[in-house]
This record gives structure tokens, C-alpha cells and sequence, in this order.
């Protein structure tokens, strides 16, 4: 099955400054590529999303970007707030349509 | 339009008592699944469905049954709980998988305690 791995475990950025999480994944045949917020105690959200047939997507500060051929994608903040610090997840679509979700990575934004 | 509703919240069992957690979507989503999340280990998939009557084992499936009889409810079953099923358990729904992917819709989870 598809395997999903996600980096770094735990990020600390001031505010204001930039903040990148690396995710790869295994399965050549996966196509869609989510990604999680869940702050404390609380569900996961999306946040945003790509398809095999982007390269990039933005949403004023988060934006995506997938490489197909190194099989990796990657969530990018800009400008960051207290209000981003959370556990962001990202997430693939493997066979027989199951969701694969990488461990997670803790965002602290200091003020 | 409610989401994805589960019950209970919070839950304390004992070793080898039964129980079932509900999931009940009001979206019309296609794609339902079980989660349990774990310190340290991210979101593990237990079982999940792509329609009714369709079911299929995920990563961690042993010691949980599920059933989909209706589009929009989706139980999940501990038939002898253990205390290696502490965790938190989320419920997500989806309109659909596969090409056309599109996101999960969570449900507010279940905390469950084994003692």
C-alpha cells in the first residue's frame, strides 16, 4: 500500500517568518494530495488540496506544491500568526481508494 | 446540514466489554472511514466503505467490525475491548475518492478509555 512520510516531526518559527512541511509518498498511482490542520482537541480540517495535474496551488498564505516525478509535496506558510500553530497533516490517495495520512507535524508559531 | 455527527464523546470500558461508536453523515457522501489517532503516530485507518453494503479493511482493522447499511450511517464495533484500543477515534466522510479526490469531512471524535 501507499506509504506516507511526513517532516519535520516538530517546527518552531517566529512570527512573521515562513514555514515549509515536507511530505513524500510511495504509490506512483496516487492523485490526490490533502492537507490537514487540527488544532488541540479538536478535528482535522482541510486546508488545502492538489491533484496529479498541478504543480502548485495557493491560498493567500498556504500554498501547495507537488512533485510528481520525485514523488514529494510540500505545504508552504507565509507570514505566520500564533493562530497557524496547530498539527498539520498531510495526507495521499493510494489504491482501492484509501487515504494515507503522514505522522504529523507540530507548528508552533512564537510571538 | 449537520456534517458528520458521532457519539459518544467521551467513553470508559472496561477489558472485554462490547461497545459501538456511531457515525451518522447527512452530506450524501459516498466514502466513509474510521480513524484512530494516536500520540505520535498520526491518523491510522481502521476500515472504511465506498458505498452501502460495500466495506473494506484499512492499516490497523483487527478487533474492530464495521457495517454500512445505509448511505449515511457507519458504526464501528469493539467486540472484546482491549487497553491497546485507548485512542482517539475520528469518523470522516467524503462525496467521493479515487480520480476524482476530494477531501474528508471529520467528525468531532470519540475519546475511548480501556481499563
Amino acid at each position: 500500500g501507499e506509504n506516507v512520510e511526513q517532516h519535520p516531526s516538530t517546527l518552531s518559527v517566529q512570527e512573521g517568518d515562513s514555514a515549509v512541511i515536507k511530505c513524500t509518498y510511495s504509490d506512483s498511482a496516487s492523485n490526490y494530495f490533502p492537507w490537514y490542520k487540527q488544532e488541540l482537541g479538536k478535528r482535522p480540517q482541510l486546508i488545502i488540496d492538489i491533484r496529479s495535474n498541478v504543480g502548485e496551488k495557493k491560498d493567500q498564505r498556504i500554498a501547495v506544491t507537488l512533485n510528481k516525478t520525485a514523488k514529494h509535496f510540500s505545504l508552504h506558510i507565509t507570514e505566520t500568526q500564533p493562530e497557524d500553530s496547530a498539527v498539520y497533516f498531510c495526507a495521499a490517495i493510494g489504491n482501492f481508494n484509501k487515504f494515507y495520512f503522514g505522522s504529523g507535524t507540530k507548528l508552533n508559531v512564537k510571538p | 446540514n449537520a456534517g458528520v455527527t458521532q457519539t459518544p464523546k467521551f467513553q470508559v470500558l472496561k477489558t472485554g466489554q462490547s461497545m459501538t461508536l456511531q457515525c451518522a453523515q447527512d452530506m450524501n457522501h459516498e466514502y466513509m472511514s474510521w480513524y484512530r489517532q494516536d500520540p505520535g503516530m498520526g491518523l491510522r485507518l481502521i476500515h472504511y466503505s465506498v458505498g452501502a453494503g460495500i466495506t473494506d479493511q484499512g492499516e490497523v482493522p483487527n478487533g474492530y467490525n464495521v457495517s454500512r447499511s445505509t448511505t449515511e450511517d457507519f458504526p464501528l464495533r469493539l467486540l472484546s475491548a482491549a487497553p491497546s484500543q485507548t485512542s482517539v477515534y475520528f469518523c470522516a466522510s467524503s462525496y467521493s475518492a479515487g480520480t476524482g479526490g476530494h477531501g474528508y469531512t471529520f467528525g468531532s471524535g470519540t475519546r475511548l478509555t480501556v481499563v
